[in-house]
């Protein structure tokens, strides 16, 4: 059970949008923590998609954005292609656990 | 370019150690802290701790505390994880990760290590 609450999965057709959900709690997300986003394509590590809620790395196309509110965030991918296909995953700071905690991932489907 | 470099898979039975090397090029190995996060065959992600590049301080997830320990040589810009009383549920593949100060995001990753305990 993840501190940090994602879809096991979601789809979407090329073009379309999707989101991903990330809820926490008032420790983590409602506490002030930022939400960070990674993208682990099949067989790599993880890359850095979305920092600090809502700042994209230099390289990452602004078809990824990030949001966060209260104790939820969310990242949505525009004009989705077939490299998108990949698992993502949230991560944050617990004041309770005094760590680091990532969602359970989200794998993401490109029908 | 920032590269971390991690060493070889490694296999153990249960009950013993291993230590997973991370080595950084392409930046000030002080400036920063190197994180560990593992993921078990097809499982997600989970954070194990972090180390300063700067002063060695570290802090651990509650999980593992008292049988893992993360230390720097900042002689050659290495980080090092030690996993100790290994069982057959720590086989997962050991990342290294670059954090910046003050934050809690990790901006560059290793390759990763396989670890398989098996007996």
């Amino acid at each position: 059970q993840s501190v940090l609450t994602q879809p096991p999965s979601v789809s979407g057709a090329p073009g379309q949008r999707v989101t991903i959900s990330c809820t926490g709690s008032g420790s983590n997300f409602g506490a002030g923590f930022d939400v960070h986003w990674y993208q682990q394509l099949p067989g790599t590590a993880p890359k850095l998609l979305i920092y600090g809620n809502t700042n994209r790395p230099s390289g990452v196309p602004d078809r990824f954005s990030g949001s966060k509110s209260g104790t939820s965030a969310s990242l949505a991918i525009t004009g989705l292609q077939a490299e998108d296909e990949a698992d993502y995953y949230c991560q944050s700071y617990d004041s309770s656990l005094s760590g680091v905690v990532f969602g359970g991932g989200t794998k993401l489907t490109v029908l | 370019q920032v590269q971390l470099v991690q060493s070889g898979a490694e296999v153990r039975k249960p009950g013993a150690s291993v230590k997973v090397s991370c080595k950084a090029s392409g930046y000030t190995f002080t400036n920063y802290d190197i994180s560990w996060v593992r993921q078990a065959p097809g499982q997600g992600l989970e954070w194990m701790g972090w180390i300063s590049g700067y002063n060695g301080n570290t802090n651990y997830a509650q999980k593992f505390q008292g049988r893992v320990t993360v230390t720097t040589d900042t002689s050659t810009n290495t980080a090092y994880i030690e996993l100790r009383s290994l069982r057959s549920d720590d086989t997962a593949l050991y990342y290294c990760a670059r954090k910046v100060v003050g934050t809690t995001y990790f901006d560059y990753w290793g390759q990763g290590t396989m670890v398989i305990v098996s007996s």
